[in-house]
């Protein structure tokens, strides 16, 4: 099945503790993105990458890192730095950049809970 | 300033009616239009995707209509279902150098028997 997995789904993690979530997508798309959902606000990009080993800060970029050594993965680091980490956590694709109007798919999200 | 307003914020219907969303926005110069239905606890899945030449999309029961000139678009749900019962949101485009993405906080929709 072609597709876009994100993991875990829920994930717990006392403060001050780094955490990384997975994203694995296996639809050859170029570009991935990382975004944030909060009750009461739209979806806000962390970051984004549109080429393997390459990868630019979104609208909510602190206290995040990634990395994008290898296509089909697109791994989000939640650091103690970020100072507001509970939230849903969601992965996405796309073949060329979204802006330019092409479908983005979607990952299942991870839940992060901070404790 | 980029915004993106959706209304009603929450809709009930009951199965087998008709319901209509709005999106209005501000956001120019305008690339595209998309609408997207997530459901409760997971990933949004596109349902149309409209461009500035294109006035309707249908995808199923799911007809989305665009007004480029007013700024303003709709999705129209025919014939709904207990499935429908989603948060269905708007994504702008901009064009050029406002090429980024802009979401609105969505439409809650719950189908009731």
């Amino acid at each position: 099945d072609g597709g876009i997995t994100q993991s875990p789904k829920y994930l717990f993690r006392k403060e001050g503790q780094n955490v990384t979530l997975s994203c694995e997508q296996n639809l050859n798309h170029d570009a991935m993105y990382w975004y944030r959902q909060d009750p009461g606000q739209g979806l806000r990009l962390i970051y984004y990458s549109q080429i393997v080993n390459d990868f630019q800060k979104g609208d909510i970029a602190e206290g995040y890192s990634v990395s994008r050594e290898k296509k089909e993965s697109f791994p989000l680091t939640v650091t103690s730095a970020q100072k507001n980490p509970t939230a849903f956590y969601l992965c996405a694709s796309s073949s060329t950049p979204q802006a330019t109007g092409t479908e983005a798919f979607f990952g299942q999200g991870t839940r992060l809970t901070v404790v | 300033k980029n915004q993106v307003e959706q209304s009603p914020q929450s809709l009930i219907i009951l199965e087998g009616k008709n319901c209509t969303l709005q999106c209005n926005y501000t956001v120019s110069p305008f690339s595209n239009l998309r609408w997207y239905k997530q459901d409760t606890g997971r990933g949004p899945v596109s349902l149309t995707i409209m461009t500035f030449s294109e006035n309707t999309k249908s995808n199923g029961r799911y007809t989305a209509t665009l007004d480029a000139d007013t700024k303003q678009s709709s999705l129209h749900i025919t014939a709904s279902q207990l499935s429908d019962s989603a948060s269905y949101i708007c994504v702008v485009s901009g064009a050029g150098n406002n090429r980024k993405l802009i979401w609105g906080l969505g439409t809650s929709l719950a189908v009731n028997p």
